[in-house]
């Protein structure tokens, strides 16, 4: 079974302040992805990468940066954490498999910034 | 541009009923994938379905089977014998161009004993 593991479950951190959240997968997939999701929005890509040290925008990118120095980890940071980043990120990771590209999901991270 | 629509905020079936979660989808491109995850509360998206656009057949995984009706653009989500373990959040997404995933806004299926 795919496995994607998100470092924490639940966050609190206060304005300003520099948070990483960190995503970890077992399965060699090239492919990582950061989203965040949000009541009435559904979720929303923020940045994705197709291998190491490669990094791709998604549709919302502002106020985010990523890092991965390995195949395996997929970090997410907030710069400068603001109220408006309190929201659900998910990670998720995926391998081109033919014709099918299938995205594997993290538990989740509830990140409250206060 | 690519969207996915689904209009049912809120759906209840019985125990051991069958339902259906509606989703269409708008796109011009004429190779994309289409997917239904499952939200439990706890927050994990877990993937339940996928349909390519050449797919000839309907998708299978053992209670699911997804309705695709390509000149309708619907990708319905049909759930067989529902359990209570069913109740969650349900989402439609669609795959186009390289890596792109969107989603939709998500029914919230309620099983009852």
């Amino acid at each position: 079974d795919v496995k994607v593991t998100q470092s924490s479950r639940y966050l609190v951190k206060r304005t300003g302040e520099k948070v990483f959240l960190e995503c970890v997968q077992d399965m060699d997939h090239e492919n990582m992805f950061w989203y965040r999701q949000d009541p009435g929005l559904g979720l929303r890509l923020i940045y994705f990468s197709y291998d190491v040290k490669m990094k791709e925008k998604g549709d919302i990118p502002e106020g985010y940066s990523v890092s991965r120095e390995k195949k395996e980890r997929f970090s997410l940071i907030l710069e400068s954490a603001s109220t408006n980043q309190t929201s659900m990120y998910l990670c998720a990771s995926s391998r081109v498999d033919g014709t099918k590209n299938i995205q594997y999901f993290g538990a989740g991270t509830r990140l409250s910034v206060l | 541009a690519q969207k996915i629509t689904q209009t049912q905020p809120g759906m209840f079936v019985q125990e051991k009923e069958a339902v259906t979660l509606d989703c269409t989808y708008d796109t011009s491109d004429p190779s994309y994938g289409l997917f239904w995850y499952k939200q439990p509360s706890s927050g994990e998206m877990i993937f339940l379905i996928y349909q390519g656009s050449y797919d000839q057949q309907n998708a299978t995984e053992g209670r699911y089977s997804l309705n695709f009706q390509k000149a309708r653009k619907s990708a319905n989500l049909v759930i067989s014998a529902s359990q209570l373990g069913d109740s969650a959040m349900y989402f439609c997404a669609m795959m186009w161009g390289f890596q792109k995933l969107v989603f939709g806004t998500g029914t919230r299926l309620l099983v009852s004993p």
